[in-house]
């Protein structure tokens, strides 16, 4: 079945340590998206790629890194710089139109706990 | 500075009653606008969506609204059924973006 698969769905690390989240689509879509999710504060877009080797920051990308080495995969690495990293992690990805954004599609999310 | 916002952090409505979300923008630059449905420890799902060239748009239960002159769109769900219970964010676009900016949510939750 066609989706967004992103892993782990868990994930618990020490204070200072650098986490990679793996997200992976077979929706062969040319955009792909990171969000973190917070209590309150809605869906905040850390980078997105529209093509493979390019992508963007978005709002709250400070401490954090992105690689697009192939189409369908988009790994976010939370980083020791991240001061807060504790959160919901959500990737998204969308066919690319030239109008705009459409419809995103999103994976399960990866939830990131700090010690 | 929160371009899309939804002032209501949750709601109550009994079921089989309407339930009504609201979401209010600033950017005036904005032209698409959608609806996701969120369970905790999921991703979001679409539900709707509305071009600025419409002031409605309907879907089964679901029906959004539009006016662009108050910078205002509202969800509309009709009845409201125990399944709707959930985290709704409304999200926004503009003319030629590569990005959503969504607001902070709206829990709702459908009471039997």
């Amino acid at each position: 079945d066609g989706g967004i698969t992103q892993s782990p769905k868990y994930l618990f690390r020490k204070e200072g340590q650098n986490v990679t989240l793996s997200c992976e689509q077979n929706l062969n879509h040319d955009a792909m998206y990171w969000y973190r999710q917070d209590p309150g504060q809605g869906l905040r877009l850390i980078y997105y790629s529209q093509i493979v080797n390019d992508f963007q920051k978005g709002d709250i990308a400070e401490g954090y890194s992105v690689s697009r080495e192939k189409k369908e995969s988009f790994p976010l690495t939370v980083t020791s710089a991240q001061k807060n990293p504790t959160a919901f992690y959500l990737c998204a990805s969308t066919p690319r139109r030239a109008g705009g954004i459409g419809e995103l599609f999103f994976g399960e999310g990866s939830r990131l706990t700090v010690l | 500075d929160q371009q899309v916002k939804q002032n209501s952090p949750s709601l109550s409505v009994q079921e089989g009653r309407i339930s009504i979300l609201n979401c209010d923008y600033t950017n005036s630059m904005f032209d698409y606008f959608l609806w996701y449905k969120k369970y905790p420890a999921e991703g979001p799902t679409f539900l709707i969506s509305i071009s600025s060239i419409k002031d409605k748009n309907e879907d089964g239960r679901f029906t959004v609204f539009l006016n662009k002159s108050a910078k205002h769109l509202s969800l509309h769900i009709v009845p409201s059924q125990p399944g709707d219970s959930a985290v709704y964010f409304c999200a926004a676009s503009a003319q030629g973006a590569q990005k959503l900016v969504f607001g902070q949510g709206t829990r709702l939750t459908i009471n039997p």
